[in-house]
């Protein structure tokens, strides 16, 4: 069993739509969640990052996660074409700056 | 401009002919690392850099070396090249206190 489990997708919603992405892991462990954004041919571009438990909004994202059930969420209003790319989550221990554990990733794709 | 910039971008080349990819970072940042990308598996840490002359293995170590000479600088180098380590490889660098920056990728075809 994969330490993050994430689905592939593809995922394929209208313009304007709410999307919902999803990440479970199983190490109790991980006290930083982070979303990044890579787009075809690119590198992965940090979007969003949380510390422990909680809410961060940032414009049209927003991140949750949840410990207790090991569950983190991105959500994202308002979807635009440009939105369209592979979504990764990732985590790490506290005091590990460089060590990270990624999630497949699920291909995101706004139509218009 | 902040970036992480890797060397080259593109690379084909056959089994067992020595490699290697370069990666520099203009920000200052004390850690650096390496990782493969290979579709199902998503991204996989190869190594590591915490500081200068101080490295550690990821999950997938076997088959590549690195060093960490300058700060700026983290090589992956593959002695001996194998078929599967065709892949896409991405160099990254952050400091203590912010996530990691990752550069463009450089994609490996090994014959």
């Amino acid at each position: 069993q994969k330490e993050v489990e994430q689905d592939p997708g593809p995922l394929s919603v209208p313009e304007g739509a709410i999307v919902s992405l999803n990440c479970t892991y199983s190490n109790s462990a991980f006290q930083y969640f982070m979303w990044y954004r890579q787009y075809s041919r690119k590198g992965p571009e940090l979007l969003m990052y949380t510390y422990s438990s909680g809410n961060k909004e940032d414009g049209r994202f927003t991140a949750q996660v949840d410990k207790s059930s090991k569950y983190i969420s991105l959500f994202i209003r308002d979807s635009q074409p440009s939105d369209s790319a592979t979504y990764l989550c990732a985590m790490r221990y506290t005091g590990t700056a460089s060590k990270l554990t990624f999630g497949t990733g699920t291909r995101l794709q706004v139509t218009l | 401009e902040a970036q992480v910039t890797q060397n080259p971008r593109y690379l084909i080349t056959v089994t067992g002919k020595k490699l290697t990819v370069t990666c520099s970072q203009n920000m200052n940042h004390e850690y650096m690392s390496w990782y493969r990308q290979d579709p199902g598996l998503g991204l996989r840490q190869i190594y590591y850099s915490m500081n200068v002359e101080v490295t550690d293995k990821g999950d997938v170590p076997e088959g590549y070396k690195v060093s960490r000479k300058e700060k700026r600088n983290f090589p992956l180098i593959l002695e001996s090249p194998s078929p599967n380590q065709t892949s896409l490889y991405f160099c990254a660098s952050s400091s203590e206190y912010n996530e990691q920056f990752f550069g463009p990728g450089t994609r490996l075809t090994v014959l």
